[in-house]
Parts: structure tokens; C-alpha cells; sequence
């Protein structure tokens, strides 16, 4: 069965350090999807991305992050300078069409900032 | 920006009991949908509604999409130890899909 695979599964860092999250979505997927999760905390949505392009991006995705689809397959979520505040599990998704349609979600990468 | 309120946000009752869980917005969905999530992994779905007033059923457990497509419930009949785990409903809206802040269900045998 397709899923969506995500790597690391932890990472650990210092605060001010750089962080790259890869993921690779489902192959015929159109759609992909950040999300992150502080322990304990809801599922917050980051940013959507279709074409090469942000399609949407939640108050939390601030100049720190960016995305990119480097190579067709991967799917990467940058944080450029780490704070404490980061440490979060971080979920990629993606989805075949937008709307009402299942977002298949990867194992998530524990980002813990120290 | 579109808020999903769920309720409750615990519930830990005993195996064969029935339980409802609400998911409630002032906002319109185009579809809300419920998903499961086990400790250390992401959402699963469950189920998508789509239509006001639709009801779903998935085995024991129930979806109900209000009339005006801003609320949900989920109606799980007679619980088992194994129905226990965090259950999020979503919604699509814009260009992404928003969360509720979870109902955290125990079965306890």
C-alpha cells in the first residue's frame, strides 16, 4: 500500500541551527502538506503546496520556514534558525485532488530544539 | 481563519458503553472529516462527510454531518478497548484542512 515516508523520524539540534524535514509523498499525488503537533497540542496546519508553489500558509509558517519540491519526489521543509519553540512532531501529507479528499499523512519527525 | 472546537477532550469509560463525541464551527465546511490517531504516528482517516445532514456508519461508529455543514459528531456504540486513541475531526476549507484539538478516548475493559 502507498504511503508517505518521512526522515528522520527524530532529530535533535541547537537552537540557531538549520533543519531540513524530508518526506516523499505518495507518487501520484498532487497536493502536499506540513503540519506540526506540539506534545500534547492539536494538529496545526503550516502550508499547503501544489505546482512548485505555495498554495496557503497558516501565521505560524513565518520567514523561518520554506518548502521545496527539489527533485520531483521529495518534499522538504527547512527551518533556518531553530528556536526552543520548534520542538514539535512535524507531519507531511499529501493528496491526490484538494478538498475533500483524504490526506495521507507520514510517520511524523520529532524535532526536538535544544 | 477556521476554528473546529471538539468536546469532549477526554473521555475514559468502561467497554460496552456508548459514547458521543461533538466537533463544532461557526465557519461552513465544504466537508468535515474524522481521522484517528495512535501515539507516535499520523492521522488515519475514518471517514469524510460531504453532504449537511449525511449520516455515516463504519461499523459501531456513527458520523453525522450537521444540516448546516459546521458541526460533526461521532457516535461510537458499544466501546472496546480497542477503540482507544486520540480521534481528530478535520475540515477542508481554502486550501487546507484544519483540526480540531482532539477527544483523547480510554475503554477500559
Amino acid at each position: 500500500e502507498p504511503e508517505v515516508t518521512q526522515t528522520p523520524s527524530h532529530q535533535v539540534t541547537q537552537m540557531g541551527q538549520e533543519v531540513i524535514l524530508r518526506c516523499v509523498p505518495i507518487s501520484n499525488h498532487l497536493y502536499f502538506y506540513w503540519y506540526r503537533q506540539i506534545l500534547g497540542q492539536k494538529v496545526e496546519f503550516l502550508v499547503s503546496f501544489y505546482n512548485n508553489e505555495i498554495s496557503e500558509k497558516s501565521e505560524i509558517f513565518d520567514d523561518q520556514f520554506s518548502v521545496e519540491r527539489p527533485d520531483g519526489s521529495n518534499f522538504t521543509l527547512k527551518i533556518r534558525s531553530t528556536k526552543l519553540e520548534d520542538s514539535a512532531m512535524y507531519f507531511c501529507a499529501s493528496s491526490e485532488r484538494l478538498l475533500n479528499t483524504e490526506a495521507f499523512f507520514g510517520q511524523g519527525t520529532r524535532l526536538t530544539v535544544v | 481563519t477556521q476554528l473546529l472546537e471538539q468536546s469532549p477532550q477526554f473521555l475514559s469509560i468502561q467497554e460496552g458503553e456508548n459514547l458521543t463525541v461533538y466537533c463544532n464551527s461557526s465557519s461552513v465546511f465544504s466537508s468535515l472529516q474524522w481521522y484517528r490517531q495512535e501515539p507516535g504516528e499520523g492521522p488515519v482517516l475514518l471517514v469524510t462527510v460531504v453532504t449537511g445532514g449525511e449520516v455515516k456508519k463504519l461499523k459501531r461508529l456513527t458520523f453525522q454531518f450537521g444540516d448546516a455543514r459546521k458541526d460533526s459528531s461521532l457516535h461510537i456504540t458499544a466501546a472496546q478497548p480497542g477503540d482507544t486513541g486520540l480521534y481528530l475531526c478535520a475540515g477542508w476549507g481554502g486550501n487546507m484542512l484544519t483540526f480540531g484539538g482532539g477527544t483523547r478516548l480510554m475503554v477500559k475493559p
